[in-house]
């Protein structure tokens, strides 16, 4: 079945530097790419997102790149803050389907 | 314009009672569903709803039931918890399904003892 497979799990970065998570999707057919960050004790909340006929966007610190032959997408912090700290989780869907999720990324971003 | 809201927010039950987790979202979305987030698991899906009127099973159905109400609402509910059924439970909507973001609820920590 579909699978989003992220990496990694936890994540600690210096303040300041960059951070990348990477997700890979088994479905080829997966057009939808979004990013969701959760802060503890929160809902989850959409970052950024991206679709299979662009591949790279750009949000101030935050951007995505997708590599649609390798089936992977990554996300890239720049200049980290303390208040990056939180979960982090891709999702991959197609078309009018579900969401798939990946398990998640702690990232810890140190004074 | 409250977004997606679920109720309650904490809920303690002992093992073999039933409960109702409500969630109304006011954005007009077609499509509602159910996650579960255990640590380390991420986010699982219960159930979901692509339109009103239907319903289908996610990764983790067992042991739960829901109901789209009308096109605002959609609850979840659990016959005979569980102590594997601890965790915290998110409602989410989104304007279809898939392929546009989705607004999550709260959350409802729910302890089975």
């Amino acid at each position: 079945g579909e699978n989003v497979e992220q990496h990694p799990s936890t994540l600690s970065v210096q303040e300041g530097d960059s951070a990348v998570i990477k997700c890979t999707y088994s479905d080829s057919a997966s057009n939808y790419f979004p990013w969701y960050k959760q802060e503890l004790g929160k809902r989850p909340q959409l970052i950024i997102d991206i679709r299979s006929n662009v591949g790279e966007k750009k949000d101030q610190r935050i951007a995505v790149t997708l590599n649609k032959t390798a089936k992977h997408f990554s996300l890239h912090i720049t200049e980290t803050q303390p208040e990056d700290s939180a979960v982090y989780f891709c999702a991959a869907s197609k078309g009018t389907y579900k969401y798939i999720f990946g398990t998640g990324t702690r990232l810890k971003v140190l004074a | 314009n409250a977004g997606v809201t679920q109720t309650p927010k904490f809920q303690v039950l002992k093992t073999g009672q039933s409960m109702t987790l409500q969630c109304a979202q006011d954005m007009n979305h077609n499509s509602m569903y159910w996650y579960r987030q255990d640590p380390g698991m991420g986010l699982r899906l219960i159930y979901y709803s692509a339109s009103e009127g239907t319903t289908d099973k996610g990764e983790v159905p067992n042991g739960y039931n829901v109901s789209r109400l009308n096109k605002r609402e959609f609850s979840l509910r659990l016959e005979s918890a569980a102590p594997s059924q601890t965790s915290v439970y998110f409602c989410a909507s989104s304007e279809f399904l898939g392929n546009t973001e989705a607004f999550f609820g709260q959350g409802t920590r729910l302890t089975v003892v």
